[in-house]
């Protein structure tokens, strides 16, 4: 059974940093692309970034680009956010979830299927 | 890429069908022939859960109530028979063009 699991979400400062992580089970992590996707408190759907199987690629938001890094260790099956100067506006549920997209090669089911439960991140001073 | 949705919201009798139309500001056709657009339901409380692949392809153990149509860039998700646990929030998202997008979503509640 795929499982995806975040963690690292919590309160943290305007300016601030927060790593967070997400766990991944029951597939074969390496030839996944994974992604990040956001959602602040009762609003929609924000995709902020992606990266490749192989970790070589990696795409970002305009929102997020240049204070976000995208990373994954395949030796921990662990796929990394690392967020820097946070604003506000960062606030939000983070998911971990596949990631399905032309450049990629096809898994089946595809990718953007699994999804984590998500880990708040707070951004307030 | 922009996504649009109509309508905003959808309030169904059990049983009673329900659709959802989608919109892209550009096309989701590939030169490989597929056509990158999917739904998404988000129950009360839940993460996201993937519907529909492909514009028709049912996402696995999804009931076949649900189906989807479209292409280029005008697509539509059916519930032929509305069920209670089919609340929640409906999103398109497109996975052609970088950086993916979704929709607004549409919340369906039951009558």
């Amino acid at each position: 059974e795929v499982q995806l699991l975040e963690s690292g979400g919590g309160l943290e400062q305007p300016g601030g940093s927060l790593r967070l992580s997400c766990a991944a089970s029951g597939f074969t992590f390496s030839s996944y692309a994974m992604s990040w996707v956001r959602q602040a408190p009762g609003k929609g759907l924000e995709w902020v970034s992606g990266i490749s199987g192989s970790g070589g690629s990696t795409y970002y938001a305009d929102s997020v680009k240049g204070r976000f890094t995208i990373s994954r260790d395949s030796s921990k099956n662990t796929l990394y956010l690392h967020m820097n100067s946070l604003r506000a506006d960062d606030t939000a549920v983070y998911y971990c979830a596949g990631m399905t997209h032309p450049l990629f090669p096809t898994v089946t089911p595809p990718a953007n299927g699994y999804w984590g439960q998500g880990t708040l991140v707070t951004v307030s001073s | 890429i922009v996504m649009t949705q109509t309508p905003l919201s959808l309030s169904v009798t059990p049983g009673q069908p329900a659709s959802i139309s989608c919109r892209s500001s550009q096309s989701l056709l590939h030169s490989d022939g597929k056509t990158y657009l999917y739904w998404y339901l988000q129950k009360p409380g839940q993460s996201p859960q993937l519907l529909i692949y492909e514009v028709s392809s049912r996402f696995s153990g999804v009931p076949d109530r649900f189906s989807g149509s479209g292409s280029g860039t005008d697509f539509t998700l059916k519930i032929s028979r509305v069920e209670a646990e089919d609340v929640g929030v409906y999103y398109c998202m497109q996975a052609i063009h970088l950086p993916f997008t979704f929709g607004p979503g549409t919340k369906v509640v039951i009558k």
